[in-house]
């Protein structure tokens, strides 16, 4: 069983719909969250970092964290066909470059016009 | 100004040759890495030099070496080259910080097929 598992895919919805993608982990260790968004033959980029339990906001992104569930979550309202992306969650146990990110295989969304 | 670029972007070869990738950083990082990501898209860590030292060491086997001649350069040397080595890989790199975001910025990857 992987540390951190994530649904790959695709996910297909239309434009301006409320896109939710999700991962769920079993190393309690992890604290901090974070979400990438990847491109085709691209390299991934950060969307969203948490830390602990909780919700983050920013902009049309909402990130959530269920530690007492090892549960985490990512929301983009209002999709756009440039939202069309890999998903990847990513996790640590450690704040800094020491701790190592382990990342889920990710979610593959299609936003259609 | 590309942030993390890596040479080169595409690399066919034969098995059992010897190849090179190279990675730059511009962002005045301290801590670089490289990552496998095989034909699922699994992104999974493969080494970190935290200036120029050694601080993550995945069961990676010995025919793969990293060399970081300073801290804005990590290569990757891989000997003898298999069929099941053929993945993207990408080179990353952050700033330490011991609280708050250790964002990892991530190059544009080099796409390496092994035939």
């Amino acid at each position: 069983q992987k540390e951190v598992e994530q649904d790959p895919g695709p996910l297909s919805v239309p434009e301006g719909a409320i896109v939710s993608l999700n991962c769920t982990y079993s190393n309690s260790a992890f604290q901090y969250f974070m979400w990438y968004r990847q491109y085709s033959r691209k390299g991934p980029e950060l969307l969203m970092y948490t830390y602990s339990s909780g919700n983050k906001e920013d902009g049309r992104f909402t990130a959530q964290v269920d530690k007492s569930s090892k549960y985490i979550s990512l929301f983009i309202r209002d999709s756009q066909p440039s939202d069309s992306a890999t998903y990847l969650c990513a996790m640590s146990a450690r704040p800094d470059s020491w701790g190592k990110l382990q990342f889920g295989a990710g979610t593959q969304v299609v936003v259609t016009p | 100004d590309t942030a993390v670029s890596q040479t080169p972007k595409y690399l066919v070869t034969q098995m059992g040759n010897d190849k090179s990738i190279k990675c730059e950083q511009n962002l005045g990082h301290d801590t670089m890495y490289w990552y496998k990501q095989d034909s699922k898209k699994f992104l999974k860590i493969m080494f970190s030099y935290n200036n120029k030292e050694l601080i993550i060491n995945e069961t990676v086997p010995n025919r793969f070496s990293p060399k970081s001649p300073d801290k804005a350069h990590l290569n990757l040397h891989i000997n003898s080259l298999e069929l099941g080595d053929s993945a993207v890989y990408f080179c990353a790199s952050s700033l330490r910080e011991r609280e708050g975001n250790n964002e990892q910025f991530f190059g544009p990857g080099t796409r390496l097929t092994v035939l």
